[in-house]
Formats: structure tokens, sequence, C-alpha cells
């Protein structure tokens, strides 16, 4: 059964900091990990999503990276700024097609001004 | 296009009472998901359709819990009878068919479900 962890669970950073989450995945045969971003209260934006046969996708400050041998993805956020703040979750495809997502618990990030 | 439309955005009921969530995917999509967030356990999946027809209801809790989709634009979660534990966040996803969208999901803002 797959199974993904997120670490650390919380983050506290200066503003301008550049940061790596962390996200591990038990079994390496997946189709693709999806980044998410959860403001409170709120629901689930995507930011990346990477196929299993890429190694990184970028949008703006973020870059996420992807190493299916070893189990990992990291989402980098470059020049972090307040408005960062949210709860990020990795979660994990294990199957092609329009099957269900296996969601880590997320690291909740602040950023201070 | 105005993305996965849910409702009610917040539910409060009392412990034995129906309660029923509703979801609308985004046109063209043929995939719906119902996950269920709470702090102990996070995001887990309920159920999922494809073309309308259920394909994986083990998440489902127990006989409590029972879903739809009638059709296309449409989809139901119901809880009868609610119980204290049920209180979480429901969220409603969606995909569309087709390799070059990666079967990414886009998410409802999700239905927050308090059993007093």
């Amino acid at each position: 059964k797959q199974e993904v962890t997120q670490i650390p669970a919380a983050l506290s950073v200066p503003e301008g900091e550049n940061l790596v989450l962390n996200c591990s995945f038990t079994d390496s045969a997946i189709y693709n990990l999806q980044w998410f971003r959860q403001d409170p209260g709120k629901g689930l934006t995507s930011l990346l999503l990477i196929q299993s046969s890429q190694r990184e996708q970028t949008s703006g400050r973020l870059n996420a990276s992807l190493d299916k041998s070893s189990g990992r993805s990291t989402l980098y956020i470059a020049a972090s700024q307040p408005g960062d703040s949210a709860t990020y979750l990795c979660a994990v495809r294990p199957f092609s097609g329009n099957t269900p997502l296996v969601f880590g618990k997320g690291t909740r990030l602040s950023v201070i001004a | 296009d105005a993305g996965v439309i849910q409702s009610p955005r917040h539910e409060v009921t009392e412990m034995g009472q129906e309660v029923t969530l509703r979801c609308k995917p985004i046109s063209g999509h043929n995939s719906l998901f119902w996950y269920r967030q709470t702090m102990m356990r996070g995001l887990e999946l309920l159920i999922y359709f494809n073309n309308n027809v259920p394909i994986d209801d083990s998440g489902m809790p127990e006989d409590r819990f029972s879903a739809k989709m009638p059709n296309a634009s449409f989809s139901t979660l119901k809880i009868q009878p609610s119980e204290p534990r049920d209180s979480a966040v429901y969220f409603c996803a969606s995909s569309s068919p087709g390799l070059a969208a990666y079967n990414e999901q886009f998410f409802g803002p999700g239905t927050r479900l308090t059993v007093l």
C-alpha cells in the first residue's frame, strides 16, 4: 500500500529565504505526483504536476523535482513571501488514468515578514 | 469555467440526522472523486466514479455512507445517520480524460461538516 510522508510537519522561515519541502513515498511505481497548496479553510490549489518520466517542473518561484527510484520529491520555493504561508500537500497517483491520489499530511509553512 | 462546485460550504447537524453533500464537477470531466480530510488522518479517498460509474468505494467508512452520480454533472454523498466522528471537511475533485491533461485533479472548496 502506497504511503506518502511529508517532513517537516511545520516550518517557519523569514521572508526572502529559499526553502525546500520534502515528500517521500514508499512505492516507486507511480504514474505522477502533484503538489498542492491549501489555505486555511479553503480547498486545494494544484501547483505543479510531475509525470513519472520527468525530473522536474517549474512555475514561477516554484520548482518541483522527482526522484522516482528513491521515492522522493522536493518543492523548492525561491525568495519566500508572507503570501506563501499555507499548507503544502504532496500527492502521488499510483496508477495511470483517472485514478485516485494518495496524499501526505502536508507541511504547514509560515513566512514571517 | 467555474471550477468544481460544492454545496453546502458548511453544515452543522445533530447526531442521527441525514446529511447530503453535493458536487458539480468541471464540465467535460469524466471522473469524480470524494475525499475526506481530518486532522488525524489527512486526506483520504472515499469513493470515485468514472463516466458516472462507481469504480472503488473501499474508502467508504461503513454502510452509513452512500454516494451517487446520476449524471455527468452532479454527484451526492449521503450520510445516514450521521455521527460526531463524521465531522470533517469533505472534498470533491474532478479530472478530465486524455493523456494531454495527465489526469490532473481539480478540487472544490470543500464542505465543512460538524455533527454535534
